[in-house]
């Protein structure tokens, strides 16, 4: 069984561009979970799935981030106009309702220039 | 979510076992503890969770006092790649609940 997959691995953009990162969650999960490590900061969650709606938003850092989630199977996370401080590893997770462990990716190694 | 209180850093000879503490006095009855770990830069990785009774699985023991305010994480037979960032989670299980990462204990396992 595939696991969770990101793309891509790394992104280097110039400050004011738009990146957009995709999640697949494992199959048959109905929760989709945003993260993302700063660099020496703890891990912190961004945004929260179920299916496609989001359930919980709230720790995306301001307009400029935009996920998305359309017919509940793979996600993106835009980011438009990229920043400095937008630098970082984003990672996503998935899990299946009703508790039990969430699944991450691999990451998203995203540098701003 | 409680907050846990982990310390900072522990190290282990290689094939003896890790146990991993963490506090988290505030735990509400609902809440349960997870274990995460994180391997250098790579995706943090699930290991193993409970509410009150001990679990095993392939990877690790989890015992949590009968008072549940406290837990320790067991790597029976630690070995180098077992070095990592490991974190204790208290967590509402259900859709609704995300995970709050700590700064977690970074444990080295020695040769």
């Amino acid at each position: 069984e595939a696991g969770v997959t990101q793309f891509p691995s790394h992104s280097v953009i110039e400050k004011g561009q738009t990146v957009t990162l995709r999640c697949d969650p494992i199959s048959g999960h109905d929760n989709l979970y945003w993260y993302r490590r700063v660099m020496g900061k703890e891990i912190k969650f961004l945004l929260h799935f179920v299916k496609e709606s989001k359930q919980d938003e709230s720790g995306m850092p301001n307009n400029r981030f935009l996920a998305e989630r359309t017919g509940g199977t793979y996600s993106t996370l835009k980011v438009q106009p990229a920043e400095l401080e937008d630098s970082g590893v984003y990672f996503c997770a998935s899990s299946v309702s009703g508790g039990g462990g969430a699944f991450f990716g691999q990451g998203t190694r995203l540098t701003v220039v | 979510d409680a907050k846990t209180t982990q310390p900072p850093s522990m190290d282990c000879a290689e094939g003896r076992a890790a146990n991993l503490p963490c506090n988290h006095s505030t735990i509400s009855g609902n809440e349960y503890v997870y274990w995460y770990r994180q391997i250098h830069s790579q995706g943090p990785q699930y290991i193993i969770h409970g509410l009150k009774n001990n679990e095993t699985n392939e990877m690790a023991s989890l015992i949590i006092t009968e008072d549940r305010k406290s837990s320790t994480l067991i790597l029976p037979h630690a070995t180098l790649r077992d070095t990592a960032v490991y974190y204790c989670i208290v967590r509402v299980t259900g859709a609704n609940s995300k995970l709050t990462f700590g700064k977690g204990i970074t444990l080295s396992v020695r040769p």
